[in-house]
């Protein structure tokens, strides 16, 4: 267990629908990383948020957005969703603002979208 | 950009032989250097992380890796594999210091090993 929580595990939606996907991080962390993982694409950076700020974007489309709240945990909104937005997303947390530190990863939600 | 590239798709061994996946990066400057692996219906979990020191690195259940800088590659081995050694294997990179510390992962390798 990596203390990273996701919520929910799976998730069944239809074409144009919108979903939330949530992220608690490790206590302490700061850092949270959202990546989405497709058989086609691989493993990709989504996201990145330090302390409530969005610090970096990756290959995230416009109809996905994110946000991290005070108490820390993070959400990851995907609207008007196609069958290619089915995949595994993490989140993954750690301390620090940069890189040089283990990051720690979630159970991930499985999107489905019919 | 920075790129990483797993040679192998697939490995399939028996149990008992030894294992060596191949990881190479582009990136000029100063990187740190990760291997994750994903059990079968898991999350990535960390087997071992390079930032200084040392080129060899030792990491959980008897995984071990090298980082030749000259080569840009930190490939990985395990002298003899078991049943339960079966997962993808990623490698990944974090530039070093600076502001981001997203990773940037490989394709990933499965490994499969057979009783």
């Amino acid at each position: 267990d990596s203390g990273v929580t996701q919520t929910p595990k799976h998730l069944i939606t239809a074409t144009g629908q919108r979903v939330t996907l949530r992220c608690s991080p490790r206590s302490g962390d700061l850092s949270v990383y959202w990546y989405q993982q497709s058989l086609d694409q691989g493993l990709q950076f989504l996201i990145h948020y330090y302390n409530g700020e969005e610090r970096a974007k990756g290959n995230i489309l416009e109809r996905f957005s994110a946000q991290q709240f005070p108490d820390l945990h993070s959400e990851l909104n995907l609207s008007s969703l196609e069958l290619g937005d089915s995949a595994l997303y993490f989140c993954a947390s750690n301390p620090e603002l940069a890189g040089n530190n283990e990051q720690f990863f979630g159970p991930g939600t499985r999107l489905t979208v019919l | 950009a920075q790129s990483v590239s797993q040679h192998n798709h697939h490995v399939i061994l028996s149990e008992a032989a030894s294992l060596e996946l191949g990881c190479n990066y582009s990136y000029g400057g100063t990187v740190n250097l990760f291997w994750y692996v994903q059990y079968p219906g898991q999350h990535l979990q960390l087997l071992l992380k390079y930032f200084s020191g040392d080129p060899l690195v030792k990491g959980i259940k008897g995984f071990e890796a090298e980082f030749i800088k000259s080569k840009f590659s930190f490939n990985l081995r395990k002298p003899s594999v078991q049943w339960s050694d079966t997962a993808e294997y990623f490698c990944a990179v974090t530039r070093y210091g600076g502001s981001q510390g997203n990773l940037i992962f490989g394709k990933g390798t499965k490994l499969s090993v057979k009783p």
